[in-house]
């Protein structure tokens, strides 16, 4: 099976910064990598699909990249409303495996 | 717009089984993948398996390979998850999310609507 990489595990960066975060997976998925937000205590909620889109509503501070093996979600300005686990997932095939999270604090 | 309501907590003895439903409305239930993921206390998302909704078709998680059954009721639009022989290490949030691709063959969506979880609590 491929297995998700994301790094770092948590992160604690001030409110405007810019925050990035990776997920690398073990064979290559094409562009099938999608990005959940999970708030304390919420539902997981998608963020970005196909690697780089957005779903309607989702803020444009968010942005995804990447191909292949390797891929980057970006947040260009921390908000407060942000502190959330994020979580990289395959969907290219079965098991739709998803990364162990990166957990976002602010400073 | 598009709603997945679960069923309610569950508390269940080691070896029971539990089966969490997931009611789908505001979309043609038919034309998407039913996926289930559950998540322990204090842990990360785990993928649990899949269903077809347009014609049965399931693929589960390796682990819970033997344990699991998904099936669906179309004329409630309604995908149902049963675990057996529960374990407390079974302990966790369970959610339905739309996901998955339509058939076998078919490109795959990501997970775009969830439900809101369900409980399930696995103790003597």
């Amino acid at each position: 099976d491929i297995q998700m990489t994301q790094s770092p595990s948590s992160l604690s960066a001030s409110v405007g910064d810019r925050v990035t975060i990776t997920c690398r997976a073990s064979q290559g998925i094409s562009n099938y990598l999608a990005w959940y937000q999970q708030k304390p205590g919420k539902v997981p909620k998608l963020l970005i699909y196909a690697a780089s889109t957005l779903p309607s509503g989702v803020p444009s501070r968010f942005s995804g990249s990447g191909s292949g093996t390797d891929f980057t979600l970006t947040i260009s300005s921390l908000q407060p409303e942000d502190v959330a686990t994020y979580y990289c997932q395959k969907y290219n095939s079965a098991p739709w495996t998803f990364g162990r999270g990166t957990k976002v604090e602010i400073k | 717009q598009v709603h997945l309501v679960q069923s309610g907590a569950e508390v269940k003895k080691p070896g029971a089984s539990v089966k969490v439903s997931c009611k789908a409305s505001g979309y043609t239930f038919t034309s998407y993948g039913v996926s289930w993921v559950r998540q322990a206390p204090g842990q990360g998302l785990e993928w649990m398996g899949w269903i077809s909704v347009y014609n049965g078709n399931t693929n589960y998680a390796q682990k819970l390979q033997g344990r699991v059954t998904m099936t669906t009721d179309t004329f409630t639009t309604t995908a149902y998850m049963e675990l057996r022989s529960l374990r407390s290490d079974d302990t966790a949030v369970y959610y339905c999310a739309r996901g998955g691709p339509l058939t076998a063959s078919s490109t795959p969506d990501a997970f775009d609507f969830w439900g809101q979880g369900t409980m399930v609590t696995v103790s003597s």
